[in-house]
Parts: structure tokens; sequence; C-alpha cells
């Protein structure tokens, strides 16, 4: 069955520190891939995702995700974080004619 | 107005109460969906609506009723709810994967429902 793993449900960053958050997927086919942020209170905004081609997808907000197909791998990193960072985090899955699968999402704090 | 709107942003309502959430997207997508997310749990999938038929329906109780009058507007109607619906209600549109869309689901800011 497909599933998409986050393995870290907190994760707490010092401001400035470089960060990156993890996501594994199982899928027979050749996956669609996504990650949203989720400020409190708010609906999910898209950061990136990847289709095809480059494996190294840039995102909004200075993101970035790898695809590591032999790993069944997209963590999502970033450089530098900034306080306004802080929120929760959802990789997610899918093919051209299914659903979309969320992973249970990564709550980032981070430290001033 | 850009992107995904929903109407409330807060609701409390009563278990007897009739009430329904509104769903709007200007992206101009022909797929539109319902979901819950309750503290603690995933992102669960609802309902979704391809060209304004249902096309899923992931065992939801009877006492949530989705609407979609056209493309661009959905509607989930309430009654008789139980505290433990309490949650987030998100709703998200996208092209339908399976006329060619990619499948990229852009959501909205969700309606904060609180069932006393």
């Amino acid at each position: 069955a497909q599933s998409v793993t986050q393995p870290d449900i907190h994760i707490t960053v010092s401001e400035g520190a470089s960060l990156e958050l993890r996501c594994n997927y199982s899928y027979g086919a050749t996956p669609y891939l996504f990650w949203y942020v989720q400020s409190p209170g708010q609906g999910l905004q898209l950061l990136l995702k990847y289709f095809s081609g480059d494996t190294l997808v840039q995102g909004i907000k200075g993101f970035e995700a790898e695809f590591k197909r032999s790993q069944s791998s997209f963590n999502l990193r970033k450089p530098s974080v900034h306080w306004s960072d802080a929120a929760e985090y959802f990789c997610a899955v899918s093919n051209r004619d299914d659903k979309i699968i969320f992973g249970k999402g990564t709550r980032l704090h981070i430290l001033p | 107005e850009t992107g995904v709107t929903q109407t409330p942003r807060h609701l409390v309502m009563g278990m007897t109460n009739k009430k329904s959430l509104k769903c709007e997207q200007h992206l101009g997508h022909n797929a539109m969906y319902w979901y819950k997310q309750s503290a603690k749990k995933p992102l669960e999938l609802m309902f979704v609506y391809s060209l304004e038929e249902r096309v899923e329906n992931n065992s939801v109780p009877s006492r949530f009723s989705p609407e979609c009058p056209n493309s661009s507007h959905l509607f989930l109607h309430l009654h008789t709810l139980q505290p433990e619906d309490s949650a987030l209600y998100l709703c998200a549109s996208s092209q339908d994967p399976r006329a060619g869309g990619r499948n990229t689901q852009y959501f909205g800011p969700g309606t904060r429902l609180t069932v006393l």
C-alpha cells in the first residue's frame, strides 16, 4: 500500500541554522512528490513539488528538496532558518491518476 | 479574490444545529476536495468532486453532506454533529489528474469548527 513516513514528529533548530526534514515514501509507480507548510490555524501552502526531471527542486521561501529514488526519500532542506519558518510541514505523494497521500507532519520549532 | 477561499473561518455550533461550510476556488480548477484535520491525526480526505460529480466518499458519516453546484463552489452541510467532529475543515482544488492535470492541490485557509 502507498504510504508516506515523516519520522520526526517535532524538530527544534536555532534561528540561522540549517534544516533538513525527512520524508520517505512507499509507492509502486513513479511518484509525484510534494511538500506543504501549515502555519497555526491556516491551510496548507505548497512549498514545492517534483514530477520529473532534475531531482533537486527549488521551492518558495528558500526551501529545496531532493528526490532520491534509491532511498525512496524526498527530504526538505533550508540552509538558514528564520523564526517565521516555525510551522508544521507535510510531505505528500501521488501519481498522475491517484489521490494525494499525506504524511503525519513534522512540527518545526525555532530557538531564538 | 485569488486562490481558494473558505467561509466562515470559525464556527461554533450545538449538536442539534444545521450549518454549512463554503469553499470557492478562483484557479480555474475542475476538482475540489474536503479534508478533515484533527489534532494528532493525519489529514483525512472526506470527499472528492470532479467536474461537479462526486467521485470519492471515504466512509464519511451521513451527518456530513457535500454539495458541488459548479466547478468553483463546494459546500459541506452539517447537521446533528458530535463533539468529536470538532476539527479544522480544509477545502482544496486541483486540475483533475484523470483529465490530464498534475494533481497539485491548492488549499484554502480552513474553517475551525467547534461542536458543543
